[in-house]
């Protein structure tokens, strides 16, 4: 059963970088043929797909994100990664580290428990 | 504001069959297929539905989704109040998109 598990700072200055990781345990992040997902929630609110990375290392970005987004991956940890710069208040929200299959349609199927980053001063 | 409209919230009694709505377009929900997810308080979003009207392992059968052109719904029979959730659908479009959530009270 794959599990996936976010870390990182729970509090970002505004104009900040806000990073996070995720961690894949119960399965090789390189194997077979995922896309690796961030998606985040503010308090309240719906959920925003932010973009995701594939096992190959090719990416996809929500358009409203893409010019302060940055999503790796480093298959020797079994960790992907997520970039946020020049962060506001607005960035405030849950931020969830997700699995789906590298096939047309076919849903987010794992998620992380989803990590608080607060941007504040 | 989120590309799919669904209804902020739906209600219902034990016992009862309640629907939720999700609206799209052409460019998501009218060339792609529709997932649903089911988010407790405090808890990640859990996979309900996918692929429109298939159950991951594990859900009941009380749970069915159904798509139409670029509408979609979910139908959720035998109330219970662990239903008592946000639900959520979703679309690949050009991005990843999602609705604004409904809030389901189990009355």
């Amino acid at each position: 059963q794959v599990q996936l598990q976010e870390s990182g700072p729970g509090l970002v200055k505004p104009s900040q970088t806000l990073s996070l990781t995720c961690t894949v345990s119960g399965g090789s992040i390189s194997s077979g043929s995922y896309y690796w997902n961030w998606i985040r929630q503010p308090a309240g609110k719906g959920l925003e797909w932010i973009g995701r990375i594939h096992t190959s290392g090719s990416t996809n970005y929500n358009p409203s994100l893409m010019s302060r987004v940055t999503i790796s991956v480093d298959t020797s940890k079994n960790q992907f990664s997520l970039k946020l710069s020049s962060v506001t208040a607005a960035d405030t929200a849950v931020y969830y580290c997700a699995r789906s299959l590298a096939v047309a349609g076919t849903p987010i199927d794992y998620w992380g428990q989803g990590t608080l980053v607060s941007v504040s001063s | 504001q989120s590309v799919l409209t669904q209804p902020p919230s739906a209600s219902g009694t034990p016992g009862q069959r309640v629907t939720i709505s999700c609206s799209g377009s052409s460019s998501n929900i009218g060339t792609n297929t529709v997932n649903w997810y089911q988010q407790l308080p405090g808890t990640a979003p859990k996979l309900l539905i996918y692929i429109n009207n298939q159950r991951p392992s594990g859900v009941p059968d009380r749970f069915s989704g159904s798509k139409s052109g670029t509408s979609a719904s979910l139908a959720i029979s035998g109330l219970q109040s662990e239903d008592e959730a946000d639900y959520y659908c979703a679309a690949w479009g050009d991005t990843l998109v999602f609705g604004g959530g409904t809030k389901l009270t189990v009355l």
